[in-house]
């Protein structure tokens, strides 16, 4: 069965600082993988996705997330955070064969300090 | 306008009583979900349905039913709430058209809170 998981359940760093949200998959097939940001009050919105190609994708925001296939990672990256991305951060795997759901992680919730 | 809606927003019940959650989009999607959000646990799908004739339970379908009553309007029921299911609900659509890996579109979500 495939699962995900966010190590962090939350992570706190000042403004201006860099930041790596941590998420490992367990799959014994190929996946797409998907980082999802839900804002205070907010539904979930696509941050960036990983579908085939490079492995570094950049996505909105100034994100960016590299997978990593022999470690099973796809960690999240910004090199320097706003008090705006102050929210929570949800991985999440859907296999190839599978058109029905995505998996999610139990979520990062990213706090920023000034 | 939003594309996906869900009412009502806030909702408050007692234990036993009838609730019905409503979700529509105007994104023209086929498939449509619905999912509970709990706090550390991320999220966990409920219900999920690629077309009208086409609905299919998810990981914690116990306790919920649903209706596709056309493409657009996609509603969770809970037949008798309980406790344990206050938890934040949202609804989200995709297009498989579009490729197949899936994106999926969230609503703003429906926070019950049971009794």
């Amino acid at each position: 069965a495939q699962s995900v998981t966010q190590l962090d359940s939350q992570v706190p760093v000042f403004e201006e600082a860099p930041v790596e949200l941590r998420c490992n998959y367990s799959s014994s097939v190929s996946v797409y993988l998907f980082w999802y940001v839900q804002y205070p009050n907010q539904g979930l919105q696509l941050l960036l996705k990983y579908l085939s190609g490079s492995t570094l994708v950049k996505g909105i925001n100034g994100f960016e997330a590299e997978f990593n296939k022999s470690q099973t990672s796809f960690h999240l990256r910004k090199p320097s955070v706003h008090i705006s991305d102050t929210a929570e951060y949800f991985c999440a795997v859907r296999i190839y064969s599978s058109a029905s759901k995505i998996i999610f992680g139990s979520g990062t919730r990213l706090s920023i300090r000034p | 306008d939003a594309d996906v809606t869900q009412t009502p927003r806030n909702r408050i019940t007692k234990t036993g009583k009838r609730i019905m959650l409503e979700c529509s989009q105007t994104k023209g999607h086929d498939r449509m979900y619905w999912y509970r959000q709990d706090p550390g646990l991320g999220l966990r799908l409920i219900y999920y349905s690629f077309d009208v004739k086409d609905i299919n339970k998810g990981e914690i379908s116990d306790g919920y039913s649903v209706s596709r009553q056309a493409q657009a309007k996609f509603s969770l029921s809970l037949e008798s709430a309980i406790p344990n299911q206050t938890a934040l609900y949202f609804c989200a659509t995709s297009d498989s058209t579009t490729g197949d890996y899936n994106e999926q579109f969230f609503g703003p979500g429906t926070r019950l809170t049971v009794l």
